[in-house]
């Protein structure tokens, strides 16, 4: 059973704290994606993941792939209260298919102005 | 493009009782997907169809539970004889073949009493 475990499960911050949340799993995953959700809404895709080392940056968020393709690490810099939300990771087996992503445990970020 | 539609948003249900959820997806997605979410968890993966064929069923996929895609279009989950258990947000999501890129619905919110 593949299963994706992330830490910290829970993260309480000051608006322009830096951060970072982690994504392990003993499998290989073929991509990976990172979906930050809101209370009351489905999960909404920030990234996608595919080449093992890979580096991808939305804005102050840097997302990063591991060498090995079983673990990814999501960093913000200078929280803001916009990114409060649950934060989760999900991997695929098959590249660039998305059948039966599994879901990582989550992250919920509060950052406090 | 109006993004995937659940209906309802929530449902209370005694046990013992049937429900129905339905889901729209984007006009031109051919994969769509259920999810359920329990709180503090991540989505688990329930089954997905690629237009009107259900091509996987998880085994957390009691025989309670049946999903439809009659026209390759819109989308049915029904729960038979409803369990306290059954409580949670029912997700649906849909992808292009082309992308692989899910996009949620707002989900459903099942309370079972």
């Amino acid at each position: 059973t593949q299963l994706l475990e992330q830490s910290p499960q829970f993260l309480s911050i000051q608006e322009g704290e830096n951060l970072t949340v982690y994504c392990n799993s003993s499998s290989v995953f073929s991509s990976l994606q990172w979906y930050r959700q809101e209370p009351g809404e489905g999960p909404v895709l920030l990234v996608t993941v595919v080449t093992g080392g890979e580096v991808k940056k939305l804005k102050r968020l840097t997302f990063q792939f591991g060498d090995a393709r079983k673990d990814s690490s999501l960093h913000i810099t200078a929280a803001q209260p916009g990114d409060t939300g649950l934060y989760l990771c999900a991997g695929a087996s098959r590249s660039y298919n998305t059948d039966k992503l599994i879901f990582g445990t989550g992250t919920r970020l509060q950052v406090f102005p | 493009d109006t993004g995937v539609s659940q209906d309802p948003r929530h449902k209370i249900t005694k046990r013992g009782q049937n429900v129905t959820f339905r889901c729209d997806p984007i006009s031109e997605h051919n994969r769509l997907y259920w999810y359920r979410q329990t709180l503090g968890q991540g989505p688990e993966f329930l089954t997905y169809f690629q237009n009107e064929a259900q091509l996987e069923k998880s085994r957390l996929l009691s025989d309670r539970f049946s999903a439809e895609r009659p026209k390759g279009s819109f989308s049915t989950l029904e729960i038979q004889r409803t369990e306290q258990g059954d409580s949670a947000m029912y997700l649906c999501a849909s992808s292009s073949l082309s992308t692989g890129k899910l996009f949620f619905g707002s989900g459903t919110q099942l309370s079972v009493l």
